[in-house]
């Protein structure tokens, strides 16, 4: 149980695009989801978190208007990286987690982008 | 703010032996919840154990447990008859209950040695 299915898992695109990437839910409502980027080596940080029919909250440092967030229903979280660049190649991974909050997190497969 | 460390950026063991992963934390509030991740080179993240500050009996999951010092703040690791496919990077997280967010340390590279 507690799979979380994150697609596409490889992205390799032209600087310029615009980027979706999916997170679901298979088996559980997620009432929360999370979007983490990782580099190379280093720890997963924290970009935003949902929670299914609100606005994202985003971390410090984070764009809003660079990495869109939806969360549109208790198993579908999407981020949209628009007019990527070559700095936002990295390892993306959304994680989802169910009601109540001290339930673990759940985490897809990620998603590794490669921007020319 | 509650921050999560690993003094620990590599370890090794030999196989079938134990290893401890250390991993410290600083918060000021007293109910909170602590995790293991590994995550193995196919980048996933995987749920190793998860324990409740309330409660003072360390978590124990087959061949993994933990020590929980909550004084000291402390949560480490045992791996118990290491095997091959225990090798990975390990997270130690807190959840920050508040703001419903896992804060995670640096990790811990494990490697085992057939």
């Amino acid at each position: 149980g507690a799979v979380v299915s994150q697609h596409p898992s490889r992205v390799i695109c032209k600087s310029g695009t615009s980027v979706k990437i999916e997170c679901r839910s298979l088996d559980f409502q997620a009432t929360t989801m999370f979007w983490y980027r990782q580099f190379p080596k280093q720890s997963l940080m924290l970009m935003a978190t949902s929670n299914e029919g609100s606005k994202a909250t985003y971390e410090q440092g984070v764009e809003k208007d660079k990495f869109l967030i939806n969360h549109a229903s208790l198993t579908l979280s999407t981020l949209t990286v628009t007019s990527a660049h070559p700095e936002d190649s990295s390892f993306y991974i959304c994680s989802a987690r169910q009601a109540p909050i001290n339930q673990p997190q759940h985490f897809g497969d990620g998603t590794r982008l490669s921007i020319l | 703010a509650q921050t999560v460390t690993q003094s620990q950026p590599e370890m090794s063991v030999q196989e079938a032996e134990t290893v401890t992963l250390s991993c410290t934390y600083d918060t000021s509030e007293s109910d909170y919840y602590l995790f293991w991740y590994k995550q193995p080179p196919s980048r996933q993240m995987i749920l190793v154990i998860r324990q409740e500050a309330y409660k003072q009996q360390n978590a124990t999951e087959n061949r993994f447990s933990v020590n929980f010092q909550k004084a000291a703040k402390s949560f480490s690791l045992k791996i118990s008859d290491s095997q091959l496919g225990d090798a990975a990077m390990y997270f130690c997280a807190y959840l920050i209950q508040g703001a419903q967010k896992l804060v995670f340390g640096q990790g811990t590279r494990l490697t085992i040695n057939p």
